[in-house]
């Protein structure tokens, strides 16, 4: 069974930093993509970051470029999410998603949520 | 950077039918996929390429697409699917794009 599981949310103030983390089992980590994406309360879902399963290909959204880093150890099977100079507008749940064959995310975490306040 | 357009609601008696639509700059030569997400809970995953439905969904849920709008459709539409659904795409200039969401409700 494919899971994947966050860790790494919390309250931090503005201009601050957090990790994120998303350890992954039930398959070939390997051998997939994956993705951020986020959700603010009460709003819609927004991609965040793309890495592929070498790390030989990132991708940022505009939102965040700049200010986060993507990265993947594939002997731990996990994913990691850093978030530098963290905005309010950067509260949200933080899901990391697997990458499928069409660029969709076939499977999803429970998500962590991040909250910048002061 | 492209974008996606979805209604903010749609309501559907029990046992009918369902269509939320998704609008983009000729999204019909893109491969769209939809994601429900329930109160509280992550998405999932229901309809990938256009109309394809991973294992576990229902039959009841199908999907197309042509020129400028792509179409979810539920069947036999039962409280349990009472839920947001998102469509979604790959855009060379934007990476991936959500659509902006509906809440489909179920009387």
């Amino acid at each position: 069974e494919v899971q994947l599981v966050e860790s790494g949310g919390g309250l931090v103030q503005p201009g601050g930093s957090l990790r994120l983390s998303c350890a992954a089992s039930g398959f070939t980590f390997s051998s997939y993509s994956m993705n951020w994406v986020r959700q603010a309360p009460g709003k819609g879902l927004e991609w965040v970051s793309y890495i592929s399963s070498s790390s030989s290909t990132i991708y940022y959204a505009d939102s965040v470029k700049g200010r986060f880093t993507i990265s993947r150890d594939n002997a731990k099977n996990s994913l990691y999410l850093q978030m530098n100079s963290l905005r309010a507008e950067d509260t949200a749940v933080y899901y990391c998603a697997r990458g499928s064959g069409l660029n969709q995310f076939d499977y999803w975490g429970q998500g962590t949520l991040v909250t910048v306040s002061s | 950077s492209y974008e996606l357009t979805q209604p903010l609601s749609v309501s559907v008696a029990l046992g009918q039918t369902a269509r939320i639509t998704c609008g983009g700059n000729n999204i019909g030569s893109k491969n769209v996929h939809w994601y429900q997400q329930k109160p509280g809970q992550a998405p999932v995953l229901v309809i990938y390429r256009d109309s394809n439905r991973p294992s576990g969904i229902p039959e009841r849920f199908s999907g197309s697409n042509s020129g400028n709008t792509a179409t979810l459709t539920i069947s036999r539409a039962q409280a349990g699917d009472e839920a947001d659904y998102y469509c979604q795409v790959w855009d060379s200039s934007t990476s991936y794009v959500f659509g902006t969401g509906t809440k489909v409700t179920v009387l």
